[in-house]
């Protein structure tokens, strides 16, 4: 069936770091990919999206490419801030389906 | 962007107890909904779907009697654990779409969870 896996946290970082948090995933056919983020306190926004393969999703500095060849979707940020700290969650879902499929999360902390 | 409340925000319930947690759409009518549940360091887990005004489906393993679901309006829909016992306890998240207004299959919005925690 489909599934996500999703790189184990917690991940933490130095301000301005490079980040990377590793995401793959399972299914037949061409699903659509998606990054999460959830702040403390707050529910899951969507942060990114990709639709089908070679697309680039991007948002606020992050970006993920959607790679059938390595069904892979690594979320990416060239520099991080403190305000990046939360839990990340990788996710797909089909076309013309409600189900989504997410992965375990990845807690991040940004360290000043 | 469209806002999804949840209610309470954390609830602690003696075992044998039975508790509500309600989802609501603040801003847009959300015809269907979903419930999830996540264990800690695990995945959101689909249980259940909802049609306002229809019966909600539920996922394979979910027991429909234990988790009762009722969405009775277009902002509204409610989970009730039934007869809660502590393997129960875990995080309750909702999301709702409107597919009527266009939204994409993948627009869904969720709301911040409900910690529910049986003693």
């Amino acid at each position: 069936g489909d599934s996500v896996t999703q790189m184990e946290g917690p991940v933490t970082l130095s301000e301005e770091a490079f980040l990377t948090i590793n995401c793959t995933y399972t299914a037949t056919g061409y699903p659509s990919l998606f990054w999460y983020v959830q702040y403390p306190g707050e529910g899951l926004q969507l942060l990114l999206k990709a639709t089908k393969a070679d697309d680039k999703g991007s948002n606020k500095g992050f970006e993920a490419t959607y790679r059938k060849e390595t069904t892979s979707f690594h979320l990416e940020k060239g520099s991080v801030q403190v305000s990046d700290s939360a839990v990340y969650f990788c996710a797909l879902s089909r076309t013309g389906g409600n189900q989504f499929y997410f992965g375990t999360g990845t807690s991040l902390t940004v360290i000043p | 962007g469209a806002v999804v409340s949840q209610h309470p925000s954390w609830v602690i319930c003696k075992s044998g107890t039975s508790v509500k947690i309600e989802c609501r759409s603040l801003d847009f009518q959300a015809t269907t909904m979903f419930w999830y549940r996540q264990f800690p360091k695990q995945s959101l887990m689909l249980m259940a779907t909802s049609n306002e005004g229809s019966k909600a489906t539920y996922e394979q393993g979910v027991e429909k009697d234990k988790f009762l679901i009722n969405h009775a309006s277009l902002t509204l829909s409610t989970l009730t654990v039934t007869s809660a016992h502590p393997e129960d306890s875990s995080f309750y998240i909702c999301s709702a779409r409107d597919p009527a207004s266009g939204m994409m299959e993948y627009e869904q919005y969720f709301g911040p969870g409900t910690r529910l925690t049986v003693t």
